[in-house]
């Protein structure tokens, strides 16, 4: 079973627009994390949100928090081609496992 | 090694085969995770272990699959008698553990059973 659950499943835009998705999981967490995979194979780390943080910004990326709604999105500013990749939220528990949503697949058109 | 490191990188075997697919975490990480990834789909949890022990074991699909993790370094994920619905990219990470989950992934061993 999955923790999370990433809205939409799929995106398209343009380059230069923003990309915003989002993440819902269903029990409590200490931690929550966005994550990039291309081409099917290893994933790699974008940013993490505490469970006290409301928001976090790194780069083009901005990550809202909302511990009350058991949500999170993640805002991808100034999309380019190379955003294009499916991009997945993990939550994490006292205990340390770590668990994935489905993913969302963003496709940046130049 | 300075990332995640799994092989085979790919497997193709006969259906009712044994497989053993391996996983080098980063050094110094003492959490590990196994993932399975099906064409398209979202990473499904496998198990997870915090040194050589494995406090959840729950996503282990059925008892054809079982891990091990020795010396707190190198893990081994094995399938018995593999089935064509086992055929997906298994994925493992690693993390410092002891509260930082930030996990690295390797590249990941596309199995297929045919």
């Amino acid at each position: 079973s999955q923790q999370g659950e990433e809205d939409p499943q799929a995106l398209s835009i343009q380059e230069g627009e923003n990309a915003t998705m989002n993440c819902s999981y269903k029990t409590s967490i200490n931690n929550l994390q966005w994550y990039r995979q291309n081409s099917g194979r290893g994933l790699v780390h974008l940013i993490l949100i505490r469970s006290n943080e409301r928001e976090k910004h790194s780069g083009r990326l901005r990550v809202t928090l909302d511990t009350s709604k058991k949500s999170s999105s993640l805002l991808i500013t100034a999309s380019r081609a190379a955003d294009t990749a499916s991009y997945f939220c993990a939550t994490d528990n006292s205990w340390g496992k770590l668990q994935f949503g489905a993913g969302t697949q963003v496709v940046v058109t130049p | 090694g300075a990332g995640v490191s799994q092989s085979p990188s790919n497997k193709v075997t006969e259906k009712g085969k044994d497989v053993e697919l391996r996983c080098d975490p980063i050094s110094g990480h003492t959490a590990l995770y196994w993932y399975r990834q099906s064409l398209g789909q979202g990473l499904e949890f496998l198990i997870y272990f915090q040194g050589n022990s494995a406090p959840d074991k729950s996503g282990l699909p059925s008892d054809r699959f079982s891990a091990e993790r020795t010396g707190g370094s190198v893990s081994t994920l094995t399938i018995q008698r593999t089935q064509q619905e086992d055929s997906a990219v298994y994925l493992c990470a690693s993390s410092l553990g002891q509260g930082n989950t930030e996990a690295f992934f390797g590249q990941g061993t596309r199995l297929t059973v045919v």
